[in-house]
């Protein structure tokens, strides 16, 4: 089905454990975007990439990497998850960085 | 840095009547504004873009409004129902030389009593 999905949608996992998101979508959009959405902060960006091979990091990107091998994948991982990274990460694409912004269903990450 | 403020935090209307919701932004150099919707536990779906030239924007019963000048944008809902209760959110694309970046806002939380 066409759009932008991530897996999984729930997942938990216990502190210094590494955890990878993924992050798929069908419109061969250049940008791709993770997000974190946190209660009293609101969602915040923590990488995007504008093209395969080409990722750069936005406002909150320590314990996190991200590589783009192929233009409609973006997985996000937490090398060595901690109690802090449980949130709910959202991955979005846009055709260019002033485009619209379509967003996935979003993973909810719980760190024990 | 680019703020964005949503206020109020919370809304509740009873059915019908129609919905304000207002946005504003610190910086003025912005690309564009996106209105979004967030039902609870769902991710965001986008309702309209607004882009920095125009004044207005409109999709059935939503239009949105853009003011630069003055760091404003207003979602106007119109004769709300209750399947209009949802967050909505704004945000902003500033230009920045590290590459442009979308700035949301805290949400409004929207409650459209029967």
């Amino acid at each position: 089905d066409a759009g932008i999905t991530q897996s999984p949608r729930y997942k938990i996992t216990e502190t210094g454990r590494q955890v990878t998101l993924m992050c798929h979508q069908t419109w061969s959009h250049s940008y791709m975007f993770w997000y974190r959405q946190d209660l009293g902060h609101g969602l915040r960006l923590i990488y995007y990439s504008a093209a395969a091979d080409i990722t750069d990091k936005g406002e909150v990107p320590d314990g996190y990497v991200v590589s783009r091998s192929k233009t409609e994948n973006f997985p996000l991982t937490l090398e060595s998850a901690t109690r802090s990274q449980t949130s709910v990460y959202f991955c979005a694409s846009s055709l260019w960085d002033r485009n619209e912004q379509y967003f996935g269903p979003g993973t909810r990450l719980t760190v024990t | 840095k680019q703020e964005v403020t949503q206020i109020p935090a919370a809304l509740s209307v009873p059915e019908g009547e129609n919905l304000v919701l207002n946005c504003s932004f610190t910086d003025s150099a912005i690309y564009n504004l996106q209105w979004f919707r967030q039902d609870p536990g769902k991710g965001l779906t986008s309702l309209l873009l607004i882009q920095s030239s125009q004044r207005e924007q409109t999709s059935g019963r939503l239009n949105a409004s853009l003011d630069k000048s003055s760091g404003r944008s207003t979602l106007y809902i119109a004769a709300s129902q209750p399947g209009d209760s949802a967050t909505y959110l704004c945000a902003v694309i500033r230009r920045s030389a590290a590459g442009n970046k979308l700035t949301f806002g805290g949400g409004t939380r929207v409650l459209v009593k029967p």
